[in-house]
This record gives structure tokens, sequence and C-alpha cells, in this order.
């Protein structure tokens, strides 16, 4: 099984700054053939189910603001908030689908806004 | 708009059975695989079980193979998992889960219902 590891664990970052999260798998997600990483980034808010936030590691779903981002490739991957809200408290992972059964998430990354 | 509103979850004893729900609006539900994912209570997320939009194939977590079983009707937008010999460690909230490509099977998560809790009590 893909086992993904997010670090770090938990971080606290100023309103206004930028937050960096990282994820790394622990064998590549990138699909030659297409040339596509076939990573997902989650965030979840308390008592909200988890939000899309972007997949093919780096393409934004539909409605997600530009602030978040999404880069990396084959196994070290990172999601990166700009201009850090309010809203943006939430705990955020990480997901494989490249090889499947299983899908697996990483640990999640509890982020907090000072 | 998706709406996936799930249903089911109680408090059951160990051993015990139950049956979960999904009603599914919105999007053209048998153009699309579905899937369930679980959240223990304070714990990250667990994908559980996935079924093609045609119900062709399905898939399980192996933690529990052999005892879930997820299945889907296209006639009426809905999507089931039947839990049986439950355990206390599949207590958790239970997501209804909706793929985000059309028609395939390796794709990403892109609408999440609410979530029904289910408790198993020892």
């Amino acid at each position: 099984d893909f086992v993904m590891t997010q670090s770090p664990d938990s971080l606290a970052v100023s309103l206004g700054g930028r937050a960096t999260i990282n994820c790394k798998s622990s064998q590549s997600v990138l699909f030659s053939s297409n040339n596509k990483n076939y990573l997902a980034w989650y965030q979840q808010k308390p008592g909200q189910p988890p939000k899309l936030l972007i997949y093919w590691a780096s393409t934004r779903e539909s409605g997600v603001p530009d602030r978040f981002s999404g880069s990396g490739s084959g196994t070290d991957f990172t999601l990166t908030i700009s201009s850090l809200q309010a809203e943006d408290a939430a705990v955020y992972y990480c997901q494989q689908y490249y090889s499947i059964p299983p899908y697996t998430f990483g640990q999640g990354t509890k982020l907090e806004i000072k | 708009e998706v709406q996936l509103v799930e249903s089911g979850g109680v408090v059951v004893q160990q051993g015990g059975s139950l049956r979960l729900s999904c009603a599914a609006s919105g999007f053209i539900f048998d153009d699309y695989t579905m899937l369930w994912v679980r959240q223990a209570p304070g714990k990250g997320l667990e994908w559980v079980s996935l079924i093609t939009w045609d119900g062709g194939a399905t898939y399980y977590a192996d933690s529990v193979k052999g005892r879930f079983t997820i299945s889907r009707d296209n006639s009426k937008n809905s999507l089931n998992l039947q839990m049986t010999s439950l355990r206390t460690e599949d207590t958790a909230l239970y997501y209804c889960v909706k793929g985000g490509m059309e028609m395939a099977t390796i794709t990403w998560f892109d609408n999440w219902g609410q979530g029904t809790l289910v408790t198993v009590s020892s």
C-alpha cells in the first residue's frame, strides 16, 4: 500500500502569512504515460466534511481561491496557502489515487491562524 | 448542486449489523464511481469501499473486507453499505463520497455528504 506522510502535524501561521504543508508518498504517484501526479488535497473544517481543494497535484477545484496552490511531483508534494485568512484554519489532508485499492490519505495537518 | 445525504447510522452492539444509505442528487448518478470513507472520532480519513458507476466492480479496505458490502441502485440514485459483524473499531462517521471523474475508478473525491455516525458498543 502507498503510505502518505504529511509534515508538519500542526502549524500556526499569522493572519496574512503563508502556510506550507508537505506530503510525501512511499512510492511515486506520477504516471509516466500521461505525466500526471495522482494526488489530491482536501480541507476539513471542524464539524464539516472534507472539501476538495486540488487534484492532479496542482489543479485547483472550481471555486477554490487562488491563494491555494499545489506543487510537486513523484513522491514529494506541497500545499501552499498564501495571504492566510481566518477561515483557512482547518485540517488538511493529502491523498493518493494512483494505486487502488486502497486509496490512502496522509494523517492530516492542523493549521492554526495566529 | 450535488447533494449526498447519508442515513442509517445508529448505536449498535458489537457483532451486530447495519445498513447505511446515501441519497444522491444534482448529478448523473450512473456516470460516477461512488465511495464510502469513514472517520473515527478525532482521527483521520480512511477509505472504506468503492463501487464503479455501473456497479460492475467493487473494492474494499482490508479492514472491512468480508464484512461490508457496497451496492448501488442507479434507478433510485442511491448508494448503500451493508455492514455485518461490526467491531468497536468500526465506530466512525461514515461519509458518502462522489468520484471526481466520469466513468473512472481511479479518481479524486469531489463531493462529500455530511456523514452518518455509527457507534459500535461493547
